[in-house]
């Protein structure tokens, strides 16, 4: 699996764009990017996933380098209830199986 | 939908007592995962099955976890005996063929 490396922790204020790193330099070709978030005494929760393409959904976007090697979660108007720990895992999708890192905590300030 | 259907929510035990924590994955979903959750460690896999087969248990902590899946609507993971470290958060979570994960509310375990 590879290996992940996002911040500990970022913070945001409400209304405003959220950029979250994170970078996957080790990820194979066939690897697909999955973020997921888990809110507070929740379990996690499927953001969006792609494979080489900027993918767009209703909760967020994904921005992925040409190299593959990084990408970024995007929320563009950040809310109260965004504040959560956002988990980027590079996965095979052979199996479905996730390995979660450490993840990124996102604070939103009213 | 119900989504993913994790029972109890709360247990509470005492060490050396049989703990069995269940879940009902999402019809139709042919994946189930068992995770735990603790502050050290996070999110860990502790198995996984695909059409009621395990596929890998490399996660199980030791011979005191076991999980079963006797059919495609229910799944146990039992612990015994239990002890004060395996206390933790436990999800199940299901998906359709290496699709999307979708957990359940998890199973907060403490043991006394």
């Amino acid at each position: 699996d590879a290996k992940t490396t996002q911040p500990n922790s970022m913070e945001s204020n409400e209304e405003e764009p959220v950029h979250l790193p994170c970078n996957h330099s080790t990820i194979s070709g066939t690897d697909y990017i999955h973020w997921y978030r888990q809110l507070p005494s929740q379990g996690p929760e499927y953001v969006i996933h792609g494979l080489t393409s900027n993918v767009n959904n209703r909760m967020a976007s994904l921005a992925i380098a040409e190299d593959r090697k990084s990408s970024t979660l995007i929320l563009h108007r950040a809310t109260l209830r965004d504040a959560a720990v956002y988990y980027c895992i590079p996965n095979s999708g052979n199996t479905g199986k996730l390995i979660f890192g450490q993840g990124t905590t996102l604070q939103v300030k009213p | 939908d119900a989504g993913v259907i994790q029972s109890p929510r709360h247990e509470v035990t005492e060490m050396g007592q049989e703990v069995t924590l269940r879940c009902k994955p999402i019809s139709g979903h042919n994946s189930l995962f068992w995770y735990r959750q603790t502050m050290m460690r996070g999110l860990e896999l502790l198995i996984y099955f695909n059409n009621n087969v395990p596929i890998d248990d490399s996660g199980m902590p030791e011979d005191r976890f076991s999980a079963k899946m006797p059919n495609a609507s229910f799944s146990t993971l039992k612990i015994q005996p239990s002890e004060p470290r395996d206390s933790a958060v436990y999800f199940c979570a299901s998906s359709y063929t290496a699709g999307k994960l979708f957990f359940g509310s998890g199973t907060q375990l403490s043991v006394l």
